[in-house]
């Protein structure tokens, strides 16, 4: 299996609090992404990383940012939490870059009170 | 906007029967079109993908039917199994400025019976 470890796997946090989700990859992969999944939507991008510290916009951005220090870390940050933030959030990297196959995180539980 | 459309939503049935997932797409420009397998407390994991030019693709039990002049294509699981039980998501994909921009369906929740 790809090495992709995301922390923490589970988050109980209040409105308005700041919320760091950590990705890391063993892989040495050039592109990273944050996709979260809710029920009746699917998985939707909110961010992705071509790069070190090269990051660019997904499709449900807003409330969103994301850091690209190293490789192999790609950190998603929730600046100011809301409920419809709540979700579960997968970090994924190519499995072939030719085809859009993905490998996905285990994923981490976020809910927001 | 939803650019892959996924149903059925849910789908129960019995052991040994033939469960069948669709999905529609709407952009011409898709070129890549995989299934993932996601069970409870895990990430998604490819199951089987199909490009345009081909009309069906067996791996084991699992089948993609393609019909490119439709803009559909589906999932048939043979002899399904309990332990198939799981969430599917069809999916397509294509490249965008550098990178393969991959679209998710819905998904579909399987329950196969004893």
């Amino acid at each position: 299996d790809a090495g992709i470890t995301q922390s923490p796997r589970h988050k109980v946090t209040e409105t308005g609090t700041p919320v760091t989700l950590r990705c890391h990859q063993t892989e040495n992969h050039r592109y990273m992404y944050w996709y979260r999944q809710d029920p009746g939507h699917g998985l939707r991008l909110i961010h992705y990383s071509y790069g070190v510290k090269d990051t660019d916009k997904g499709e449900v951005s807003d409330g969103y940012s994301v850091s690209r220090s190293k490789t192999e870390d790609f950190l998603l940050t929730l600046e100011s939490a809301t409920s419809s933030q709540t979700s579960v959030y997968f970090c994924a990297i190519p499995a072939d870059m030719g085809t859009g196959e993905l490998f996905f995180g285990e994923g981490s539980r976020l809910t927001v009170l | 906007q939803q650019q892959v459309k996924q149903s059925p939503q849910s789908l129960i049935v019995q052991k040994g029967g033939i469960p069948i997932i669709n999905c529609a797409y709407e952009n011409t420009a898709f070129d890549y079109f995989p299934w993932y397998q996601q069970f409870p407390g895990k990430g998604p994991a490819l199951l089987i993908a199909i490009r345009p030019d081909v009309s069906e693709k067996k791996e084991g039990r699992f089948t993609i039917s393609f019909n490119k002049s439709a803009k559909q294509f589906s999932l048939h699981i043979m002899d399904s199994q309990p332990g198939d039980s799981a969430t599917y998501f069809c999916a397509a994909s294509t490249n965008s400025g550098g990178y393969q921009k991959v679209t998710f369906g819905t998904g579909t929740k399987l329950q196969v019976i004893p």
